[in-house]
């Protein structure tokens, strides 16, 4: 089945720039998602990209994807201690198939 | 943005009972509504998908007697977890896609602990 990839962990100096990196083996996956996820909380949409874009800029969030590669990453400018969070990358066929999640990246940011 | 409500936030009941978990689009109307179940440090696993006026579709290992789901109007689905064990302790969140858009919205997620 597919599956979605993400590293475990991460740690940070506050100021600096974290890089989030997922890989994903569905080459028929149009949307791609990251979310962010505070201790006891919901999931957060932080942005999504599609299948035919390859970087997409939010304020502090970049978003690149690799489509060659199935390789999305997220990268945090100027990262801060509320960043602190898991973050999951996600992908779907389309916007009415259910998600597939990586297991989580846990930011740690260090001030 | 559009917004997903969960209700309760929390619930502690009793091995045997029952208990719905309400999903509300508080401002879209959601033709396809998700749930997800996410066990302690792991990622989300879905449980079901619901679409309005239809019946849920489950995923293979969740059972549909023992997770009750309706979808019974734009705005609204219910998880009933019936008969509830300490091993259906988890946190439970449910996603909302509106009509005419591709981006699934979280609710914020309920934690069910079974005693």
């Amino acid at each position: 089945g597919e599956d979605v990839e993400q590293s475990l962990f991460l740690s940070v100096r506050e100021g600096d720039s974290s890089v989030i990196n997922c890989t994903y083996t569905d080459s028929s996956s149009t949307y791609l998602y990251w979310y962010k996820q505070e201790p006891g909380a919901g999931l957060q949409l932080l942005t999504y990209i599609f299948s035919n874009m390859d970087m997409k800029q939010d304020q502090r969030l970049t978003v690149l994807l690799n489509k060659k590669d199935k390789h999305l990453s997220l990268r945090i400018a100027d990262t801060q201690t509320g960043d602190s969070a898991i973050y999951f990358c996600a992908d779907s066929f389309s916007g009415n198939t259910p998600l597939v999640f990586g297991k989580g990246t846990r930011l740690s940011v260090i001030a | 943005g559009a917004v997903v409500s969960q209700h309760p936030s929390r619930v502690i009941c009793k091995s045997g009972t029952s208990v719905k978990i309400e999903c509300r689009s508080l401002d879209f109307q959601a033709t396809t509504m998700f749930w997800y179940r996410q066990f302690p440090k792991q990622s989300l696993m879905l449980m079901a998908t619901s679409n309005e006026g239809s019946k849920a579709t489950y995923e293979q290992g969740v059972e549909k007697d023992k997770f009750l789901i309706n979808h019974a109007s734009l705005t609204l689905s219910t998880l009933t977890v019936t008969s509830a064990h300490p091993e259906d302790s988890s946190f439970y969140i449910c996603s909302a896609r509106a009509r005419n858009t591709d981006t699934q919205y979280f609710g914020p997620g309920t934690r069910l602990t079974v005693l």
